[in-house]
């Protein structure tokens, strides 16, 4: 069974810091990985899909990386900014699996 | 539709009581899956659909959870004689396809309050 893990589970950084979350996961055998966004009260919107034969995505200020090997994907976010506040989780499709296991998300704070 | 849609977007009921919820999902998109997410807690899985195949139940955390889907579109997920525990959000989400590089889509989610 696929667990995944998100560390820390709350961050707190001033604006311009650019800062990493991190997602693990014990099954090395995934499909993709995927990092969302939750802002409270809301769905999740898609931030960044990574297939398993890639390294790494980048949108904007955002890139995310893939280590199958270690079972780690990380979320970098350069120069962080107030509108940055939210949860982030990532949801990892194991191959032979349809079914994407989120973690329990880390929750940003950016303050001015 | 531009994405996907949620109904009601908050619902409270009495314990005891039945409630549907409802999502429509993106034009086109094949995958539908539904999730519960509880406070504090991560995202469950609760079931999947894929075009006319026979979905994934195997989220469904009792049998008094049920879900359908008509004609390859529209959802409802129904919570039968609810229970206080059964309070979360459920999310509903598409994809075009089940496998490959699809990005899953949410709706904003049904927030269910059981008294």
């Amino acid at each position: 069974k696929q667990e995944v893990t998100q560390i820390p589970a709350a961050l707190s950084v001033p604006e311009g810091e650019n800062l990493v979350l991190n997602c693990s996961f014990t099954d090395s055998a995934i499909y993709n990985l995927q990092w969302f966004r939750q802002d409270p009260g809301k769905g999740l919107t898609s931030l960044l899909l990574i297939q398993s034969s890639q390294r790494e995505q980048t949108s904007g200020r955002l890139n995310a990386s893939l280590d199958k090997s270690s079972g780690r994907s990380t979320l970098y976010i350069a120069a962080s900014q107030p509108g940055d506040s939210a949860t982030y989780l990532c949801a990892v499709k194991r191959g032979g699996s349809y079914i994407p296991t989120f973690g329990r998300g880390t929750s940003l704070i950016v303050h001015p | 539709g531009a994405g996907v849609s949620q109904s009601p977007s908050n619902k409270v009921t009495e314990k005891g009581k039945d409630v549907e919820l409802r999502c429509d999902p993106i034009s086109g998109h094949t995958a539908l899956y539904w999730y519960r997410q509880s406070l504090g807690q991560g995202l469950e899985f609760l079931i999947y659909f894929q075009g006319n195949s026979a979905p994934d139940k195997s989220g469904l955390p009792s049998d008094r959870f049920s879900a359908e889907r008509t004609g390859g579109s529209v959802s409802t997920l129904t919570i039968q004689r609810t229970q206080q525990e059964d309070s979360a959000v459920y999310l509903c989400a598409s994809s075009p396809q089940l496998g490959g590089a699809n990005v899953l889509t949410f709706g904003a989610g049904s927030r269910l309050t059981v008294l």
